[in-house]
């Protein structure tokens, strides 16, 4: 099965500058890649995400890139804000009658004002 | 408001009892899902029903019964409750089309605290 490795497992930027979390999958045939945001007592959000047949999409501050050669994704943060800070889960999952969201380990941001 | 909600927000219980924990979603989506998220706030998928029918169940104990009335309700039932099942539950949907290779909406979760 797909399994899915996410990096680093905590992050502090200081307000302003930008932030990098990265993840790996393991099963080729995965081709899609969201990405949530989870809040203090929340449930997890989607913020952006990404298919395999495209390299790299941003909405606003944030930004996703893919290299399908290297199984590795990434989320890039710009201009950080603190109502940022959360924690953040990288996901994949292929298409299938059995599809479903693999999740990373999750990375817990931490905007420093 | 549309959204995925799940009741209750908090269940503390001791250990042997049986709960339920009650998920609905008015999004119109076909697929349903329950989630546990670990004190490591590691998320695991625990079950998926698509238009009332079960399609995954990822190895969880059978004391774990999903139960889907109809495709707007996914229920999750737990009997002989024990210290490792605390954790924060969520219940989840998806559109109709490709299972779940789409947004899923997440409801708020339910902690679940066994003593």
């Amino acid at each position: 099965g797909e399994n899915v490795e996410q990096h680093p497992s905590t992050l502090s930027v200081q307000e302003g500058d930008s932030a990098v979390i990265k993840c790996t999958y393991s099963d080729s045939a995965s081709n899609y890649f969201p990405w949530y945001k989870q809040e203090l007592g929340k449930g997890p959000q989607l913020i952006i995400d990404i298919r395999s047949n495209v390299g790299e999409k941003k909405d606003q501050r944030i930004a996703v890139t893919l290299n399908k050669t290297a199984k590795h994704f990434s989320l890039h943060i710009t201009e950080t804000q603190p109502e940022d800070s959360a924690v953040y889960f990288c996901a994949a999952s292929y298409p299938g009658w059995d599809e479903k969201l693999t999740f990373g380990t999750g990375t817990r941001l931490t905007i420093i004002p | 408001d549309t959204a995925v909600s799940q009741t209750p927000k908090y269940l503390v219980t001791q250990m042997g009892n049986d709960k339920s924990i009650k998920c609905e979603q008015n999004l119109g989506h076909d697929t349903m899902y329950w989630y546990k998220q670990d004190s490591k706030k590691f998320l695991k998928i625990m079950f998926s029903y698509n238009n009332k029918e079960l399609i995954i169940n990822e190895t969880v104990p059978n004391r774990f019964s999903p139960k889907s009335p109809d495709k707007a309700h996914l229920n999750l039932h737990i009997n002989s409750l024990e210290l490792g099942d605390s954790a924060v539950y969520f219940c989840a949907s998806s559109p109709p089309g490709t299972h779940m290779n789409t947004e899923a909406f997440f409801g708020q979760g339910t902690r679940l605290t066994v003593v």
